[in-house]
């Protein structure tokens, strides 16, 4: 596709629900990577693939997140007894390879809000 | 960890004028990356300008360049002749260039350009 894409835009959701939000990054970008944004602060780093497999998923906050790329193309973060805490915009993005010049500028996509009442 | 700073939450400017946001990190790493990434009310980050730590030269795009002193750890990013289209949320960015990809936002600046 011409950009990254995130589906939902927003997800409300009760406490205690399980949620996945979805990230389809630029077609051929083999590296991708996840991003929580709370309120009033930068993008916090929570995984990043290369290929299928997870490179290095040290971000994640609680065994409550969990992140699958299982083609290498398309993933899902998955969020499990959600807490009001995780309230936040999840962005994703995606990157040709992970390093080499230009081919590692990430593209961001439009972040899916997620709302824990 | 490497951490960055933006020590100005909100900045304006007026229309045709220059503004300078300010960013300033914290590493023990020879090689990285710097960048400037705009975030309107969108929520999509979009690229502004990307510096590589080996060069000396500072990165230019247009109407935004960049001020790099790798010595003192800071990276400003400079807007020429303002523009509306240019209000959004500002971040600076870090990324090693070694092993482990993450980048490392400050808390940004917000920008506001008054017509």
């Amino acid at each position: 596709g011409a950009g990254v894409s995130q589906t939902p835009s927003n997800k409300v959701t009760e406490k205690g629900k399980y949620v996945e939000l979805r990230c389809d990054p630029i077609s051929g970008h083999t590296a991708l990577y996840w991003y929580r944004q709370s309120l009033g602060q930068g993008p916090e780093f929570l995984i990043y693939f290369q290929g299928t497999g997870a490179a290095d998923d040290s971000g994640l906050p609680n065994d409550r997140f969990f992140a699958v790329r299982p083609e290498g193309s398309v993933s899902t973060l998955k969020i499990q007894r959600t807490e009001r805490g995780d309230s936040a915009v999840y962005l994703c993005a995606s990157s040709l390879r992970i390093a080499g010049g230009p081919t590692d500028t990430q593209y961001f996509g439009p972040g899916t809000r997620l709302t824990v009442l | 960890a490497q951490t960055v700073t933006q020590s100005q939450p909100e900045m304006s400017v007026q229309e045709a004028e220059t503004v300078t946001l300010s960013c300033t990190y914290d590493t023990s790493e020879s090689d990285y990356y710097l960048f400037w990434y705009k975030q309107p009310p969108s929520r999509q980050m979009i690229l502004v300008i990307r510096q590589e730590a080996y060069k000396q030269q500072n990165a230019t795009e247009n109407r935004f360049s960049v001020n790099f002193q790798k010595a003192a750890k800071s990276f400003s990013l400079k807007i020429s002749d303002s523009q509306l289209g240019d209000a959004a949320m500002y971040f600076c960015a870090y990324r090693s260039a070694g092993t482990g990809n993450q980048f490392y936002f400050g808390t940004g600046t917000s920008l506001t350009v008054i017509p």
